[in-house]
């Protein structure tokens, strides 16, 4: 069954802290997503890959960046966490052809305090 | 700029009616329409994908269409089950692969 893997469940980090989000996923996926999930605002883009060591800004980047070390691996990278940066983070993969669904991991639930 | 919309925010039915969901968007130049289901606290599961060449797709008791020229897909459910439950989006692919949200439906089945 195809997977993809959130380090953590949940997450409390302090203001100011440099927190390390990871996702792996097992099914050869070329292109990975980090979303962020808030009520009333539903998923916004934070960035995406689209190939190894490869990144482009989604709609919301600012505050985050991310690594693609290898192409199973997406890392997002909150450089200077702030209270703003509390949410829901989602990891999700796809096939490059766009051709078949993105696939999620069960979240990140994230609290900066 | 592609907009998503879903109408009601929210439905409250009893078990075993038929019901529709609606997602509607303002540019009919889409890649696929994908409709996801989200349970409290977890990720989304994919439930059907429908390419811009295709006018429905079923998988079991879902039934997903798509009318590009009206900028509108729905998601019919069937014989609704109180385990259908949860939150669900749809999302319109661009030929950039990028999803285009919606800000979903919560679907509460009564049994």
């Amino acid at each position: 069954d195809v997977k993809v893997t959130q380090s953590s469940r949940y997450l409390v980090k302090r203001t100011g802290e440099k927190v390390f989000l990871e996702c792996v996923q097992d099914m050869d996926h070329e292109n990975m997503f980090w979303y962020r999930q808030d009520p009333g605002l539903g998923l916004r883009l934070i960035y995406f890959s689209y190939d190894v060591k490869m990144k482009e800004k989604g709609d919301i980047p600012e505050g985050y960046s991310v690594s693609r070390e290898k192409k199973e691996r997406f890392s997002l990278i909150l450089e200077s966490a702030s209270t703003n940066q509390t949410s829901m983070y989602l990891c999700a993969s796809s096939s490059r052809d766009g051709q078949r669904p993105q696939h999620f991991g069960d979240g990140t639930r994230l609290s900066i305090l | 700029k592609q907009e998503v919309t879903q109408i009601p925010a929210a439905l409250s039915v009893p078990e075993g009616e038929n019901l529709v969901l609606n997602c509607s968007f303002t540019d009919s130049a889409i890649y696929n329409l994908q409709w996801f289901r989200q349970d409290p606290g977890k990720g989304l599961t994919s439930l059907l994908l429908i390419q811009s060449s295709q006018r429905e797709q079923t998988s079991g008791r879902l039934n997903a269409s798509l009318d590009k020229s009206s900028g509108r897909s729905t998601l019919y459910i069937a014989a609704s089950q109180p385990g259908d439950s949860a939150t669900y989006l749809c999302a319109v692919g661009g030929s950039n692969y990028q999803l285009i949200w919606g800000a979903g439906t919560k679907l509460i089945i009564k049994p």
